[in-house]
């Protein structure tokens, strides 16, 4: 079966330091991976999604970026944090392919890491 | 650019009364829909998607292209039902974009 593990669970950092939360996947080959940041009030945002390895899309500029070293590696990083980055991270992934050719497009989500920047 | 809106951020009802949460939706091609929910401590996970025209627990919801809209429906709702519930469209890439979502609490 198919299982997804992000860490760490919760950071807190001072602003100015790097950060880097991680995502693999088991179980799957060749999944789309997604990095989500969920705040009260407003939802999920789409931060990064991926359909293959070093194929990378942003869906909003800040100061965070995203990086897929191996199939199902997923990392969200940074070089300098802003308080505003803090927040609960999401990643997510789904079967690979069209989904209406392949599969039904269910998204499966980590447990989340919550980031306080200090 | 495609866009999810979900108008209630909460919504209460009493056990055994109808409830619907409402979604809307702007997207240019042809969408696809999913509902997802999460219940206390536990992990977001997909309820339903409109491509599959399924009843899940009870719930169902039926893409009107007219109104652009993607409203989750069930006639009874029961106290396990009470968690936070996300509207999601899908694009062409494969990307997927979340409601801010609307938190149900049904009132025994």
């Amino acid at each position: 079966s198919q299982t997804i593990h992000q860490w760490p669970a919760t950071l807190v950092q001072p602003v100015g330091s790097p950060l880097s939360l991680e995502c693999t996947v088991e179980g799957t080959s060749n999944p789309n991976l997604y990095w989500y940041r969920q705040a009260a009030g407003r939802g999920l945002q789409l931060l990064f999604y991926s359909v293959g390895i070093g194929q990378i899309s942003s869906e909003v500029p800040q100061n965070l970026s995203a990086s897929r070293p191996q199939d199902r590696q997923f990392i969200l990083s940074s070089k300098k944090l802003l308080l505003s980055d803090s927040g609960f991270y999401l990643c997510a992934w789904s079967a690979g392919g069209r989904w209406e050719r392949m599969n039904t497009g269910e998204l499966f989500f980590g447990e989340g890491s919550r980031l306080t920047v200090l | 650019a495609q866009r999810v809106t979900q108008p209630e951020k909460l919504l209460s009802v009493f056990k055994g009364a109808p409830v619907e949460l409402k979604c809307n939706y702007s997207y240019s091609g042809s969408p696809e829909l999913f509902w997802y929910v999460q219940y206390s401590r536990q992990r977001l996970q997909l309820l339903l998607r409109h491509i599959s025209r399924e009843s899940i627990k009870g719930f169902t919801a039926d893409l009107n292209k007219g109104e652009t809209s993607f409203h989750l429906k069930k006639p009874f709702a029961q106290e396990e039902d009470s968690a936070m519930y996300y509207c999601a469209l899908s694009g062409s890439n494969n990307d997927m974009r979340f409601g801010a979502g609307t938190r149900l609490t049904v009132k025994p």
